[in-house]
């Protein structure tokens, strides 16, 4: 079955450091990725979507990177901020469902 | 993009009774997707619900536990029926930005049930 990891550790950095947060996965090969935010007590909010044939994305201070043959996705935030400490969810869409890592929580120190 | 109201927020519910949750769209999408979030762990699907037909569940998801209706293409409820404290989790649905999957997905805020 398809299985999706992140670093179950929380993340710690200090304010104006890059994040970075990885995403493996296994079998099945997707043809885009997707990153969430999702703040305590709150539903998940849509950050980014890559490609497979796309090796880079970037939306602001965040940057997405996919490499289909390490079967990986990193995650970065540069220049973060404490407004940026949340939990950070990787998903791939299989046959029109999403399938959710278990998130990395990231916490920037002023 | 879609906007979806959920409720309840959050409930306090005995053990062996049922709660019913709601999601309301203000559009019309196809399909509404309903998750489960155990304390600490990530989303998992519960099912699909599409208007006018049966909702598909995911392995280790039954109908008779968790019904879902979808009277139109706007409104959606979740019920989890016969209550456990296992059943403490927080509920989500969910609904395509648009369609394909390609601009990811859009959540309500969630329900956080608390069963005693």
């Amino acid at each position: 079955s398809q299985k999706i990891e992140q670093n179950s550790e929380a993340l710690n950095i200090q304010e104006g450091k890059t994040a970075t947060l990885t995403c493996n996965y296994t079998n099945y090969s997707p043809a885009y990725l997707q990153w969430y935010r999702q703040d305590p007590g709150r539903g998940p909010v849509f950050l980014l979507l890559i490609r497979e044939n796309e090796k880079e994305k970037r939306k602001e201070r965040l940057k997405v990177t996919f490499d289909t043959t390490l079967k990986q996705s990193l995650f970065h935030i540069t220049a973060s901020q404490p407004a940026d400490s949340a939990t950070y969810l990787c998903a791939l869409v299989r046959r029109g469902k999403l399938i959710f890592g278990q998130g990395t929580e990231l916490s920037v120190k002023p | 993009s879609a906007v979806i109201s959920q409720k309840p927020s959050r409930d306090i519910c005995q053990r062996g009774t049922s709660l019913t949750i709601q999601c309301q769209v203000d559009s019309q999408v196809t399909m509404m997707f309903w998750y489960r979030q155990q304390p600490g762990q990530s989303l998992t699907l519960i099912a699909t619900a599409n208007q006018g037909s049966e909702a598909t569940y995911e392995s280790g998801f039954v109908i008779d536990k968790f019904p879902i209706s979808r009277p139109n293409l706007t409104f959606s409820t979740l019920t989890v029926s016969n209550m456990s404290p296992e059943d403490s989790s927080i509920y989500l649905c969910s609904v395509e930005l648009l369609g394909g999957g390609l601009w990811g997905y859009t959540f309500g805020s969630g329900t956080r049930l608390t069963v005693v």
